[in-house]
């Protein structure tokens, strides 16, 4: 969606190192979800924000909102080829859980 | 337990044919959703459903017909599907319709039509 620019389009690493992609929007978002999947496969949840300047965490993978709610991050410390997959973010910008989602990031772990 | 199920996995179907896809989830959730998702493409909503009612349909061509029979359960019913319509058919469920509900998904229907 033209509505949310989520960078890179693509990504390889080499296990180990650390990686951020970006999820991009010219609204508020009331909500921004990230996901993951695998190719031709449904979409696992990873975490959801809220509010502007709000972190989370679980495992290796930190998301964060920015105070303006209109530009998410999220990022992996020390990649595993567990981690290659296709992430998504999307996101809620209007009253409802109607989601827009990103065109997605590729990950490839290299080991 | 978050699970969404979805049946079947694949579905081949012409032009001319009537099928459902069925989804289930017992999370007690009371909104759930329907998205479409083209090849190398992010998924895109079709239908959401609260309270078994049809909350929101995207202007989704009238060969889709969503069904929502109990708050467990939603189908899609599809009928003279062009090809074009080939695509994963994910569905999606969450605590409440209103913002701050994670979604969860289902596996998904790799639908081809032939």
């Amino acid at each position: 969606s033209q509505e949310l620019e989520q960078s890179p389009q693509s990504l390889i690493v080499q296990e180990g190192k650390n990686l951020t992609i970006n999820c991009t929007s010219s609204k508020t978002l009331y909500g921004l979800y990230w996901y993951k999947q695998k190719y031709g496969e449904g979409l696992i949840f990873l975490m959801m924000l809220q509010k502007g300047g709000e972190e989370k965490s679980h495992e290796k993978i930190t998301a964060k909102l920015d105070e303006k709610k209109q530009q998410s991050s999220l990022h992996i410390t020390a990649s595993q080829p567990s981690h290659a997959g296709i992430y998504l973010c999307g996101a809620a910008m209007e009253y409802g859980n109607k989601l827009v989602f990103g065109a997605g990031t590729i990950l490839r772990v290299k080991s | 337990d978050t699970e969404v199920t979805q049946t079947p996995k694949h579905l081949v179907m012409g032009m001319t044919n009537k099928k459902s896809l069925k989804c289930e989830q017992h999370m007690g959730h009371r909104a759930m959703y329907w998205y479409k998702q083209k090849a190398k493409k992010p998924p895109e909503l079709m239908f959401v459903y609260s309270y078994e009612k049809l909350s929101i349909n995207e202007s989704v061509p009238s060969r889709f017909s969503p069904e929502c029979p109990n708050s467990s359960l939603l189908n899609l019913h599809l009928h003279a599907l062009q090809p074009e319509d080939s695509a994963l058919y994910l569905c999606a469920s969450s605590q409440d319709i209103s913002v701050g509900y994670e979604q969860y998904f289902g596996p998904g229907t790799r639908l081809t039509v032939t």
